[in-house]
């Protein structure tokens, strides 16, 4: 089975500054790449995904992401934060393994923007 | 646009009861999904459905089963509740291959006392 790790489980950033959310995972073969974002009292929405092609993939509120193969990475980014950003981030991955529908969540990462 | 719809948002149970979540989605879509959310567990996969009247377990499935009569509806059922069930229940839908994202719904709330 793949996993998926996202070793900050807690982000505390000031408005207005950079944030990057780490997530690794363990596959030695093609995934499919995702960050969802969950707001408090509802379910998750995609922020973007990465299937192939280019490594930088931009998602929506500005939020990007960039994978890298050799490192089995696949970190969030935004160059400037907003309150609104407080939320839980969850990276996702699904591939090929069997069941190609199955897919394999981190831990999540909150992300606490402050005033 | 995709519509993923969980008939509660919140529920108290107590303990031995038995628990029905349902998960509508308009999107035709062949699979769905119901996980559990905890805190610093992330998402687990409880069952999931690939066609209708079809399941198959996932990492979590004791204590659990399905029912998907409707290829729209995805129902949890949680034969005898327990206290080490109180948690968020999240359903899903999947289009396509898994180079698709899910759609998940807003959540169900379950809390047994």
């Amino acid at each position: 089975a793949q996993s998926v790790t996202q070793l900050d489980s807690q982000v505390p950033v000031f408005e207005e500054a950079p944030v990057e959310l780490r997530c690794n995972y363990s596959s030695s073969v093609s995934v499919y790449l995702f960050w969802y974002v969950q707001y408090p009292n509802q379910g998750l929405q995609l922020l973007l995904k990465y299937l192939s092609g280019s490594t930088l993939v931009k998602g929506i509120n500005g939020f990007e992401a960039e994978f890298n193969k050799s490192q089995t990475s696949f970190h969030l980014r935004k160059p400037s934060v907003h309150i609104s950003d407080t939320a839980e981030y969850f990276c996702a991955v699904s591939g090929p393994l069997g069941n190609f529908n199955k897919f394999y969540f981190g831990s999540g990462t909150k992300l606490n923007v402050k005033p | 646009d995709v519509k993923v719809t969980q008939s509660s948002r919140y529920l108290v149970k107590r303990t031995g009861e038995k628990v029905f979540l349902e998960c509508v989605q308009d999107m035709d879509h062949e699979n769905m999904f119901w996980y559990r959310q905890d805190p610093g567990l992330g998402l687990r996969l409880i069952y999931f459905s690939y066609d209708v009247k079809m399941k198959e377990k996932g990492d979590i499935p004791e204590g659990y089963s399905v029912s998907r009569e409707k290829k729209e509806r995805f129902s949890l059922i949680l034969e005898s509740a327990s206290t080490n069930q109180t948690s968020m229940y999240l359903c899903a839908s999947l289009g396509g291959s898994g180079n698709s994202p899910l759609h998940f719904g807003n959540g169900t709330r379950l809390t047994v006392t």
